[in-house]
């Protein structure tokens, strides 16, 4: 089965701080996915990234920025947590149209 | 690029009632449409997919169908349990290989 692994399900942080979001991936898959998930919203696209090094910005990538420097790892970046930051955080992974593979989330609360 | 519909936002049936959930899509380019189911506290997991060269599939109490034409898709659930109560999301790749996902329905199964 494929694991997809973050590194925290809970985060508390402090407005200003800076946040680094984990996400591992066991499957050697090129695609690496964040998503941020809001009652109502759905799966908001952050960034992704089909390689190492590479990034493209997803749909509302302002605030964020990410590294993958090896394969099976994707962080996800927060410069300066803001309050409207607190969210769901989903990694997904996968090949081109193929399913997903999705980490249980982050919860991340900012106060 | 894609946009991807998906109605209704909220379902309630009995137990033992079937559930429709349905979806529209915008890019005509597009050949994937995965459902994912997602449960309290997890990520969403994939449970039944479709290619465009396909009208329908089925995996036991579940069945997905396309209609090209229309640009529309739909997830079928027979005999619901409360064990389907989760929020459903549809999604559309093909045209981009970035999926595009519906906002979700959250199916309230009573028993």
């Amino acid at each position: 089965d494929v694991k997809v692994t973050q590194s925290s399900r809970y985060l508390v942080k402090r407005t200003g701080e800076k946040v680094f979001l984990e996400c591992v991936q066991d499957m050697d898959h090129e695609n690496m996915f964040w998503y941020r998930q809001d009652p109502g919203l759905g799966l908001r696209l952050i960034y992704f990234s089909y390689d190492v090094k590479m990034k493209e910005k997803g749909d509302i990538p302002e605030g964020y920025s990410v590294s993958r420097e090896k394969k099976e790892r994707f962080s996800l970046i927060l410069e300066s947590a803001s309050t409207n930051q607190t969210s769901m955080y989903l990694c997904a992974t996968g090949d081109t149209n193929s399913p997903l593979h999705f980490g249980n989330g982050t919860r991340l609360t900012v106060t | 690029g894609e946009n991807v519909e998906q109605h209704p936002s909220t379902l309630s049936v009995q137990e033992g009632d079937s559930a429709v959930i349905k979806c529209t899509y915008s890019d005509s380019a597009s050949n994937y449409f995965p459902w994912y189911k997602q449960e309290l506290g997890k990520g969403p997991q994939l449970i039944i997919d479709i290619r465009s060269n396909v009208g329908e599939k089925k995996d036991q109490r579940i069945a997905v169908t396309l209609n090209k034409t229309a640009k529309h898709f739909s997830l079928h659930i027979t005999e619901t349990q409360p064990e389907d109560s989760a929020v459903y999301f549809c999604a559309a790749s093909g045209g981009s290989y970035i999926p595009t996902f519906g906002r979700g329905t959250s199916l309230i199964v009573h028993p």
